[in-house]
Protein backbone atom coordinates (compact mmCIF):
# COMPACT_ATOMS: atom_id res chain seq x y z
CA UNK A 1 0.00 0.00 0.00
CA UNK A 2 1.17 3.50 -1.10
CA UNK A 3 -0.19 6.83 0.22
CA UNK A 4 0.74 8.47 -2.66
CA UNK A 5 -2.00 7.52 -5.50
CA UNK A 6 -1.50 7.04 -9.43
CA UNK A 7 -4.23 7.08 -12.16
CA UNK A 8 -4.46 4.86 -14.34
CA UNK A 9 -2.90 2.00 -13.37
CA UNK A 10 -2.34 0.70 -17.24
CA UNK A 11 -2.36 3.14 -19.86
CA UNK A 12 -2.34 1.88 -23.90
CA UNK A 13 -2.22 4.40 -26.65
CA UNK A 14 -1.14 5.24 -29.90
CA UNK A 15 1.84 7.39 -31.27
CA UNK A 16 -1.46 10.30 -31.83
CA UNK A 17 -3.17 10.15 -28.94
CA UNK A 18 -2.86 12.72 -26.01
CA UNK A 19 -3.31 11.15 -22.79
CA UNK A 20 -2.58 12.27 -19.22
CA UNK A 21 -1.43 10.30 -15.88
CA UNK A 22 -1.90 11.61 -12.11
CA UNK A 23 -0.76 11.63 -9.10
CA UNK A 24 -1.94 12.90 -5.62
CA UNK A 25 -0.89 12.61 -2.12
CA UNK A 26 -2.32 14.06 1.07
CA UNK A 27 1.13 13.94 3.26
CA UNK A 28 1.67 17.85 2.72
CA UNK A 29 5.12 16.73 1.02
CA UNK A 30 6.07 19.77 -1.05
CA UNK A 31 8.54 18.17 -3.33
CA UNK A 32 6.90 15.96 -6.15
CA UNK A 33 8.62 13.75 -8.74
CA UNK A 34 8.45 12.03 -12.01
CA UNK A 35 10.21 9.08 -12.54
CA UNK A 36 10.83 6.74 -15.70
CA UNK A 37 11.73 3.11 -15.61
CA UNK A 38 12.11 0.26 -18.39
CA UNK A 39 12.28 -2.73 -17.24
CA UNK A 40 15.32 -4.31 -15.41
CA UNK A 41 16.71 -0.81 -14.91
CA UNK A 42 16.03 1.74 -12.21
CA UNK A 43 14.24 4.69 -12.02
CA UNK A 44 14.91 7.47 -13.88
CA UNK A 45 14.09 11.04 -12.88
CA UNK A 46 12.29 13.61 -15.61
CA UNK A 47 10.82 16.24 -13.22
CA UNK A 48 10.80 17.93 -10.07
CA UNK A 49 8.50 20.17 -8.79
CA UNK A 50 9.20 21.69 -5.45
CA UNK A 51 6.11 23.81 -3.85
CA UNK A 52 4.81 23.79 -6.99
CA UNK A 53 6.92 24.90 -8.96
CA UNK A 54 8.69 22.92 -11.77
CA UNK A 55 12.29 23.18 -10.30
CA UNK A 56 14.52 20.38 -12.90
CA UNK A 57 13.55 19.09 -15.91
CA UNK A 58 16.35 16.44 -16.93
CA UNK A 59 16.71 17.49 -20.54
CA UNK A 60 13.06 15.50 -21.20
CA UNK A 61 11.52 15.83 -24.49
CA UNK A 62 8.40 17.79 -25.02
CA UNK A 63 6.14 15.35 -25.54
CA UNK A 64 6.15 14.83 -21.83
CA UNK A 65 4.39 18.38 -20.23
CA UNK A 66 4.02 18.11 -16.38
CA UNK A 67 1.77 20.18 -14.77
CA UNK A 68 1.36 20.71 -10.48
CA UNK A 69 -2.02 22.29 -9.75
CA UNK A 70 -2.07 22.42 -6.45
CA UNK A 71 0.59 20.79 -3.70
CA UNK A 72 -1.29 17.31 -3.57
CA UNK A 73 -1.68 17.24 -7.52
CA UNK A 74 0.88 16.28 -10.37
CA UNK A 75 0.01 15.45 -13.89
CA UNK A 76 1.86 14.61 -16.79
CA UNK A 77 0.55 15.39 -20.52
CA UNK A 78 1.66 12.89 -22.65
CA UNK A 79 1.41 13.54 -26.43
CA UNK A 80 2.82 12.10 -29.85
CA UNK A 81 4.99 9.67 -28.26
CA UNK A 82 6.95 7.16 -29.53
CA UNK A 83 6.99 3.31 -28.48
CA UNK A 84 10.13 3.57 -26.82
CA UNK A 85 8.61 5.69 -24.03
CA UNK A 86 6.79 2.33 -22.90
CA UNK A 87 7.40 2.01 -19.66
CA UNK A 88 6.36 1.97 -15.75
CA UNK A 89 5.73 6.17 -14.91
CA UNK A 90 6.54 6.35 -11.23
CA UNK A 91 4.92 9.23 -9.07
CA UNK A 92 6.89 10.32 -5.74
CA UNK A 93 6.54 13.01 -3.08
CA UNK A 94 8.91 13.99 0.06
CA UNK A 95 9.56 16.62 2.37
CA UNK A 96 11.13 19.43 1.20
CA UNK A 97 14.63 19.59 2.14
CA UNK A 98 17.90 17.50 3.20
CA UNK A 99 16.65 13.94 4.92
CA UNK A 100 13.98 13.75 2.67
CA UNK A 101 13.03 10.12 1.90
CA UNK A 102 10.98 9.56 -1.24
CA UNK A 103 7.50 8.04 -1.43
CA UNK A 104 6.43 6.42 -4.64
CA UNK A 105 2.75 5.35 -6.41
CA UNK A 106 2.69 2.06 -7.61
CA UNK A 107 3.53 3.61 -11.12
CA UNK A 108 1.87 3.75 -14.38
CA UNK A 109 2.09 1.25 -16.85
CA UNK A 110 2.21 2.84 -19.81
CA UNK A 111 2.28 1.16 -23.89
CA UNK A 112 2.66 3.26 -27.04
CA UNK A 113 1.56 1.19 -29.88
CA UNK B 1 25.68 14.61 -13.98
CA UNK B 2 25.99 11.96 -11.14
CA UNK B 3 26.93 8.66 -11.76
CA UNK B 4 25.94 5.59 -9.08
CA UNK B 5 27.00 2.32 -9.83
CA UNK B 6 25.81 -1.02 -7.64
CA UNK B 7 27.75 -4.20 -7.90
CA UNK B 8 26.78 -7.17 -8.35
CA UNK B 9 24.83 -6.81 -10.84
CA UNK B 10 22.66 -10.01 -9.60
CA UNK B 11 22.69 -11.92 -7.31
CA UNK B 12 21.56 -15.90 -6.28
CA UNK B 13 21.45 -16.87 -2.50
CA UNK B 14 20.17 -20.11 -0.62
CA UNK B 15 18.07 -19.32 2.30
CA UNK B 16 20.15 -18.39 5.28
CA UNK B 17 23.07 -17.11 3.66
CA UNK B 18 24.31 -13.33 3.78
CA UNK B 19 23.91 -10.67 0.84
CA UNK B 20 25.85 -8.12 0.56
CA UNK B 21 25.26 -5.06 -2.22
CA UNK B 22 27.78 -2.08 -2.79
CA UNK B 23 27.26 1.11 -4.25
CA UNK B 24 29.35 3.71 -5.90
CA UNK B 25 29.51 7.56 -6.61
CA UNK B 26 31.54 9.50 -8.48
CA UNK B 27 30.92 12.28 -6.45
CA UNK B 28 30.73 12.89 -3.14
CA UNK B 29 27.33 12.71 -1.67
CA UNK B 30 25.01 14.68 0.47
CA UNK B 31 23.49 11.28 1.54
CA UNK B 32 22.25 8.15 0.24
CA UNK B 33 19.00 6.26 0.39
CA UNK B 34 18.36 2.73 0.27
CA UNK B 35 15.42 1.45 -1.38
CA UNK B 36 13.40 -2.01 -2.72
CA UNK B 37 11.80 -3.05 -4.99
CA UNK B 38 9.45 -6.46 -5.16
CA UNK B 39 8.71 -7.61 -8.66
CA UNK B 40 5.67 -5.50 -10.16
CA UNK B 41 6.06 -3.42 -7.35
CA UNK B 42 7.21 0.19 -6.53
CA UNK B 43 10.51 1.05 -4.60
CA UNK B 44 9.85 1.49 -1.40
CA UNK B 45 12.15 3.27 1.15
CA UNK B 46 14.02 1.90 3.50
CA UNK B 47 16.89 4.19 5.10
CA UNK B 48 18.80 7.09 4.88
CA UNK B 49 22.43 7.97 5.97
CA UNK B 50 23.72 11.53 6.04
CA UNK B 51 27.41 11.28 8.46
CA UNK B 52 30.45 10.39 7.04
CA UNK B 53 31.47 6.22 8.44
CA UNK B 54 27.58 6.39 9.63
CA UNK B 55 26.48 2.78 10.38
CA UNK B 56 22.63 2.13 10.45
CA UNK B 57 21.10 -1.39 11.38
CA UNK B 58 17.33 -2.61 11.01
CA UNK B 59 16.96 -6.10 12.47
CA UNK B 60 18.91 -8.43 9.94
CA UNK B 61 19.77 -5.24 7.39
CA UNK B 62 23.24 -3.12 8.28
CA UNK B 63 23.94 0.08 6.36
CA UNK B 64 27.13 1.87 6.11
CA UNK B 65 28.27 5.02 4.83
CA UNK B 66 31.72 5.35 3.68
CA UNK B 67 34.00 7.88 5.01
CA UNK B 68 34.37 9.68 1.84
CA UNK B 69 30.48 9.55 1.28
CA UNK B 70 30.86 8.19 -1.74
CA UNK B 71 30.72 4.62 -0.97
CA UNK B 72 27.94 2.64 0.61
CA UNK B 73 26.72 -1.01 1.83
CA UNK B 74 23.91 -2.87 2.56
CA UNK B 75 24.37 -6.33 4.02
CA UNK B 76 21.54 -8.94 4.79
CA UNK B 77 22.60 -11.37 7.51
CA UNK B 78 20.74 -14.76 7.20
CA UNK B 79 18.39 -13.73 3.92
CA UNK B 80 14.64 -14.98 4.26
CA UNK B 81 12.28 -15.73 0.60
CA UNK B 82 10.87 -12.23 1.63
CA UNK B 83 14.31 -10.46 1.09
CA UNK B 84 13.13 -11.19 -2.66
CA UNK B 85 13.59 -8.11 -4.87
CA UNK B 86 15.91 -5.47 -6.41
CA UNK B 87 17.83 -3.49 -3.95
CA UNK B 88 18.42 0.26 -5.12
CA UNK B 89 20.59 3.01 -3.69
CA UNK B 90 20.12 6.58 -4.60
CA UNK B 91 22.47 9.57 -3.93
CA UNK B 92 20.83 13.04 -3.10
CA UNK B 93 22.31 15.83 -5.03
CA UNK B 94 20.07 19.04 -3.80
CA UNK B 95 16.58 16.95 -4.11
CA UNK B 96 17.92 15.37 -6.85
CA UNK B 97 17.88 11.57 -6.55
CA UNK B 98 19.95 9.39 -8.80
CA UNK B 99 19.35 5.89 -8.57
CA UNK B 100 21.83 3.24 -8.55
CA UNK B 101 21.94 0.60 -11.28
CA UNK B 102 20.46 -1.67 -8.57
CA UNK B 103 21.37 -5.30 -7.26
CA UNK B 104 18.78 -7.93 -7.81
CA UNK B 105 18.56 -10.46 -5.01
CA UNK B 106 17.05 -14.08 -5.68
CA UNK B 107 16.77 -16.44 -2.18
CA UNK B 108 16.50 -20.08 -3.34
CA UNK B 109 14.45 -21.68 -0.25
Amino acid sequence: DTEVTQTPKHLVMGMTNKKSLKCEQHMGHRAMYWYKQKAKKPPELMFVYSYEKLSINESVPSRFSPECPNSSLLNLHLHALQPEDSALYLCASGPQGPESPLHFGNGTRLTVT
Amino acid sequence: GQQVMQIPQYQHVQEGEDFTTYCNSSTTLSNIQWYKQRPGGHPVFLIQLVKSGEVKKQKRLTFQFGEAKKNSSLHITATQTTDVGTYFCAGDDFNKFYFGSGTKLNVKP
